[in-house]
């Protein structure tokens, strides 16, 4: 398995708090990725990273903010959680020798918002 | 509006018969295709992948399939195991483009001992 830590793995937090998680590699793989999974819609890009201090914005990226200051950490941060941002967010990476277009996933942190 | 389509929710299959999946996306840039398979409570698993050059690769019991001109591809699990058991999903890229995947829905296998 890459090695792909995620955490925390379970949040419940209120709605309007902001909240951070991280996602950690050690791997030394060029991009990261944030998804969301929710039930019917698979796996949506929220941001990645093709570099340290080089992000863009994916599908559903509104309401999150992303930031890479070392090639082994993506923080994905929701500056005021709502509901709506109730899933399970995975981490991937991919750009690693041998692998370069496969993307290896993180065990995922689950998010509530009340 | 989904680039990338699994139209099958579900599939039960008996053991060691095939378990056949599909997927279907509209956009046409797409090059690269791979499949994951994921277990609850844990991140998604790369099973195999495909790149648009090739109509077909092989990976032990697990085989996909890429129709370019009907813009369809296909996971063919043969013999089927119930370790298979699982939800996979099918998903795209545009392999200059970063890597970024866009994913089916998913389609849950239940193989049946």
């Amino acid at each position: 398995d890459a090695g792909i830590t995620q955490s925390p793995r379970h949040k419940v937090t209120e709605t309007g708090t902001p909240v951070t998680l991280r996602c950690h590699q050690t791997e030394n793989h060029r991009y990261m990725y944030w998804y969301r999974q929710d039930p019917g819609h698979g796996l949506r890009l929220i941001h990645y990273s093709y570099g340290v201090k080089d992000t863009d914005k994916g599908e559903v990226s509104d309401g999150y903010s992303v930031s890479r200051s070392k090639t082994e950490d993506f923080l994905l941060t929701l500056e005021s959680a709502t509901s709506s941002q109730t899933s399970v967010y995975f981490c991937a990476i991919s750009g690693g020798k041998g692998s370069y277009n496969e993307q290896f996933f993180g065990p995922g942190t689950r998010l509530t918002v009340l | 509006d989904q680039q990338v389509k699994q139209n099958s929710p579900s599939l039960s299959v008996q053991e060691g018969r095939i378990s056949i999946l599909n997927c279907d996306y509209t956009n046409s840039m797409f090059d690269y295709f791979l499949w994951y398979k994921k277990y609850p409570a844990e991140g998604p698993t790369f099973l195999i992948s495909i790149s648009s050059i090739k109509d077909k690769n092989e990976d032990g019991r697990f085989t996909v399939f890429l129709n370019k001109s009907a813009k369809h591809l296909s996971l063919h699990i043969v013999p089927s195991q119930p370790g298979d058991s699982a939800v996979y999903f099918c998903a795209a890229s545009v392999k200059a483009a970063g890597n970024k995947l866009t994913f089916g829905g998913g389609t849950r296998v239940l193989v049946k001992p």
